[in-house]
């Protein structure tokens, strides 16, 4: 399967500070997902790009599906931004002559953000 | 509003006890998921389905089961034959990907099990 890697895996921030988070995939794939899971687990998705670029708010998202990496900006980092930040890429798996997309997480990169 | 409902949130188990999650979304979705998080790790699939009566292993089956009885629920039972269940349990769901691609997850806020 698709191996997906997250750097770096931790990140201490100073409020205010800018940070970029990346996304590295081993195969092509159709889509990715950005997603932030806050402190209570909910996992919040962020993202949806498989190619290009998309900005909502402080957070931006730039995915180069031919160079198969993909990368999340946060700008002006707040303490709410603490949390784990996911990378997950649909990957189509066969089975019994059909098939289906299946999500592969990377290991997420930990943010904290300290006022 | 539309969304995910898992429940209960905590859940304690005894040593070979089984034990069912419960997974309802009212989205509409054809496709639901179940995905184990342990600490400091991303999250590995169980279990899939992308329609009713219906599912598939994922990644880590082994110790689990199962049903799609209706659309909108996907319950996921642990059984005593996991060997260490105690972890963080999110589902899923979206709607049914085609070949061009698949679409965006939504996720519930997850079960925490303990087992005592």
């Amino acid at each position: 399967g698709i191996q997906v890697e997250q750097s770096p895996p931790d990140l201490i921030l100073q409020e205010g500070a800018n940070s970029t988070l990346r996304c590295n995939f081993s195969d092509s794939v159709n889509n990715l997902q950005w997603f932030h899971q806050n402190p209570w687990g909910q996992l919040i998705n962020l993202f949806y790009i498989p190619s290009g670029t998309k900005q909502n708010g402080r957070l931006s998202a730039t995915t180069v599906a031919t160079e198969r990496y993909s990368l999340l900006y946060i700008s002006s980092s707040q303490t709410t931004d603490s949390g784990v930040y996911f990378c997950a890429v649909h990957e189509w798996i066969r089975y019994s002559g059909a098939g289906s997309y299946q999500l592969t997480f990377g290991k997420g990169t930990k943010l904290s953000v300290i006022p | 509003d539309g969304g995910i409902t898992q429940s209960p949130k905590y859940l304690f188990r005894k040593e070979g006890q089984n034990v069912t999650l419960s997974c309802e979304q009212n989205l509409n979705h054809d496709a639901m998921y179940w995905y184990r998080q342990d600490p400091g790790q991303g999250l590995r699939l169980i279990y899939y389905s992308q329609i009713v009566n219906d599912f598939q292993k994922g990644d880590i089956a082994e110790g689990y089961s199962v049903s799609r009885e209706k659309k909108e629920s996907f319950p996921l039972t642990v059984t005593s034959a996991q060997k260490n269940p105690t972890a963080f349990y999110l589902c899923a769901s979206s709607r049914r990907g085609g070949t061009d691609g698949g679409y965006g997850y939504t996720f519930g806020s997850g079960t925490r099990l303990t087992v005592v």
